[in-house]
């Protein structure tokens, strides 16, 4: 059975960056695709981007291009998400899930998660 | 604002059976079958209910159901239970030209 344990809360100045971390347990890394969803306090789900490690590819969401990067190490089964520039409005909590991929027109996408990290909350405060 | 439109609340008796809608577009939920459903309890990780329109994870009760038709996607829930009590998110694969992944903004399930 996978899960994901992701690394603890951070409080974060305006202007910098965090990284946060999602180790996997069970089953095989490199096989599965890992998305970063947030969650603002008291508002809905938003997907940030994802990486499918083997297909070799990583894709954000527009709002965050420039902004976010995730990566993947295998050697280690964790995967991580950078956010800089962090604002005021980037407090929430961050959570990783594994990904389930389609490939609709010979390109790989995700489109849905069947496993979630318990969430790792992000304080940007001055 | 979502990009996918959901109702903010619906309500049911124990018993009964309630349907969340969830609007997109021609260009997301119209083009593809590939919506998911999550239940969210409070101070809790989403919990995957429905995927590719309708098929369901192993563990998850035949009460929850999914379809579609045109660009509004549906989850149905039949025999509501107490433990049915949670927010709703629909999520759609947004499209080719973007790739994005899209959520509605939430669904309150109350059970009276």
């Amino acid at each position: 059975q996978v899960q994901l344990v992701q690394s603890g809360a951070e409080v974060k100045k305006p202007g910098s960056s965090v990284k946060v971390s999602c180790k996997a347990s069970g089953g095989t890394f490199s096989s599965y695709a890992i998305s970063w969803v947030r969650q603002a306090p008291g508002q809905g789900l938003e997907w940030m981007g994802g990486i499918i490690p083997i297909f070799g590819t990583a894709n954000y969401a527009q709002k965050f291009q420039g902004r976010v990067t995730i990566t993947a190490d295998e050697s280690t089964s964790t995967a991580y998400m950078e956010l800089s520039s962090l604002r005021s409005e980037d407090t929430a909590v961050y959570y990783c899930a594994r990904s389930i991929v389609v490939v609709p027109a010979a390109i790989p996408v995700i489109v849905a998660f069947d496993i979630w990290g318990q969430g790792t909350m992000v304080t940007v405060s001055s | 604002q979502s990009a996918l439109t959901q109702p903010a609340s619906v309500s049911g008796s124990p018993g009964q059976s309630i349907t969340i809608s969830c609007t997109g577009t021609s260009s997301d939920v119209g083009s593809y079958n590939l919506v998911s459903w999550y239940q969210q309890h409070p101070g809790k990780a989403p919990k995957l209910m429905i995927y590719e329109g309708s098929k369901r994870p192993s563990g998850v009760s035949n009460r929850f159901s999914g379809s579609k038709s045109g660009n509004t996607a549906s989850l149905t829930i039949s025999g509501l239970q107490a433990e049915d009590e949670a927010d709703y998110y629909c999520c759609s694969y947004a499209g080719s030209s973007s790739k994005d992944v899209v959520f509605g903004g939430g669904t309150k399930l109350t059970v009276l």
